[in-house]
C-alpha cells in the first residue's frame, strides 16, 4: 500500500530551527510537496522537489532522497506566525497527491 | 500567483437541505479540480477529482449520488451535498491544478465550514 509517514506533533522555541521529517512508500513518485496549514484554514503550498538535494525559500527549506524515500522541511527563525499543521503529499505514478496525516508544529516563545 | 475562490465559506442549515459550493479558478485555468473532506484534527481525505467537461472520478466510499460535481468550465466546479445530514457536516476545501501539466502543485480554496442542525 501507499504510507506517508511524519510526525504528529512537534513543539519548538521562537527564534529557533526546527526539521520537519517525511517518509514515504508509494507506487511511484513525481514529486513531493510540502503545504502548511493553519487551524481552520486551507493548506497554501509551501514548495515542491522532484529532484534530490536541498531547495532553498527564505526560511524554510526542504530537501528530499529519492532513494531513501524521504525528506524534511526545514524552518528557521522561528515566528510565532509559523505555529500551523505541516502536510507532506507524495505525487504518484498516476499523479495522485497521497497525504501525509500532517504534523503540528508549537512554537513557544 | 495562482488564487482561488471558494464560496460560501460557512453553511448552516437544517436537515434535508442540499448545499452547493463552488470553487473558481481567477487567474489561471484549471483542467482539474479536486473536493476534499477535512475532520478537526484529521488530514485532508479526498472525495473525488473534478475534470473539466467529463465526470468526477469519485473516492471509494464516496457516494456520487450524494454528493454531486460538475466542473462544466476551465475555471469552475461546483460540489453539491445533496439532501444534507448532521454527519454530512465538515470542513470542504476545493483545489485547483494549473495548465496540463501534472506535477504542478494544488492550490487551495479557502475552504466551506458546513454546519448541518
Amino acid at each position: 500500500g501507499q504510507n506517508i509517514d511524519q510526525p504528529t506533533e512537534m513543539t519548538a522555541t521562537e527564534g529557533a530551527i526546527v526539521q520537519i521529517n517525511c517518509t514515504y512508500q508509494t507506487s511511484g513518485f513525481n514529486g513531493l510537496f510540502w503545504y502548511q496549514q493553519h487551524a481552520g484554514e486551507a493548506p497554501t503550498f509551501l514548495s515542491y522537489n522532484v529532484l534530490d538535494g536541498l531547495e532553498e525559500k527564505g526560511r524554510f527549506s526542504s530537501f528530499l532522497s529519492r532513494s531513501k524515500g524521504y525528506s524534511y522541511l526545514l524552518l528557521k527563525e522561528l515566528q510565532m506566525k509559523d505555529s500551523a499543521s505541516y502536510l507532506c503529499a507524495v505525487s504518484d505514478s498516476n499523479y495522485q497527491l497521497i497525504w501525509g496525516a500532517g504534523t503540528k508544529l508549537i512554537i513557544k516563545p | 500567483g495562482a488564487v482561488v475562490s471558494q464560496h460560501p465559506s460557512r453553511v448552516i442549515c437544517k436537515s434535508g437541505t442540499s448545499v452547493k459550493i463552488e470553487c473558481r479558478s481567477l487567474d489561471f485555468q484549471a483542467t482539474t479540480m479536486f473536493w476534499y473532506r477535512q475532520f478537526p484534527k484529521k488530514s485532508l481525505m479526498l472525495m473525488a477529482t473534478s475534470n473539466e467537461g467529463s465526470k468526477a472520478t469519485y473516492e471509494q466510499g464516496v457516494e456520487k449520488d450524494k454528493f454531486l460535481i460538475n466542473h462544466a468550465s476551465l475555471t469552475l466546479s461546483t460540489l453539491t451535498v445533496t439532501s444534507a445530514h448532521p454527519e454530512d457536516s465538515s470542513f470542504y476545501i476545493c483545489s485547483a491544478r494549473e495548465g496540463g501539466e501534472a506535477v504542478q502543485p494544488q492550490h487551495f480554496g479557502d475552504g466551506t465550514r458546513l454546519s448541518i442542525l
